[in-house]
């Protein structure tokens, strides 16, 4: 079954405090990128990478690291959180230009 | 830069209603047009896409949309809405931008669906 998944699911940390979001996918797709949801902002997209070691900015990259090591995972890194990335993240594959394959979110509360 | 633009942030019908859900990009060259649907609690799913040939295109679920390029809109559209269909629906627009086709989503219309 295709999957992009995500953890963790939930997560709560304090202001400051490095934290890391996973994502893996079994598509094989050369495409995977991060997006944050916010109320009344839609989606945004954090980064994205073309491929294997290639990695670009989206529209809000600041606060906000990734690598892409190998195809199938992109982590994205959070140095020193701060309470305005309190959002829900959402990575996303995509093979060509086809649709988007999103896993199921990463409720992030930083206080 | 592309962008989409949805004016609608919260619908509320009741069932049998039908539903009109405005969405408007702004891009000068060729894109491609996306509907995603997300149920409370759960991850985008892709509800139907345009990218080329006829028009109107027909989705999952009994919804349908639009293309009109004169009007920059891709409007999304069900005879008849069910309380199941209460959740959140993103337009999307892909473009070429420099070899890369970057995805913009708009901010999203909230349907809720009165049994």
């Amino acid at each position: 079954e295709a999957q992009v998944t995500q953890n963790p699911r939930y997560l709560i940390t304090v202001t400051g405090k490095k934290l890391t979001v996973t994502c893996s996918q079994n598509m094989n797709h050369e495409y995977m990128s991060w997006y944050r949801q916010d109320p009344g902002l839609g989606l945004r997209q954090i980064y994205y990478s073309m491929n294997v070691e290639v990695t670009d900015k989206g529209d809000v990259p600041e606060g906000y690291k990734v690598s892409r090591k190998e195809k199938r995972n992109f982590p994205l890194i959070l140095e020193s959180p701060s309470p305005n990335q309190t959002s829900l993240y959402f990575c996303a594959t995509k093979l060509g230009v086809g649709t988007l394959h999103f896993g199921n979110g990463t409720r992030l509360t930083v206080t | 830069a592309q962008s989409v633009s949805q004016h609608n942030h919260h619908v509320i019908l009741s069932e049998a209603a039908s539903l009109e859900l405005g969405c408007n990009y702004s891009y000068g060259g060729t894109v491609n047009l996306f509907w995603y649907v997300q149920y409370p609690g759960q991850h985008l799913q892709l509800l139907l896409k345009y990218f080329s040939g006829d028009p109107l295109v027909k989705g999952i679920k009994g919804f349908e949309a639009e293309f009109i390029k004169s009007k920059f809109s891709f409007n999304l559209r069900k005879p008849s809405v069910q309380w199941s269909d209460t959740a959140e629906y993103f337009c999307a627009v892909t473009a070429n931008s420099g070899g890369y086709q970057k995805v913009t989503f708009g901010t999203g219309t909230k349907l809720q669906v009165i049994p």
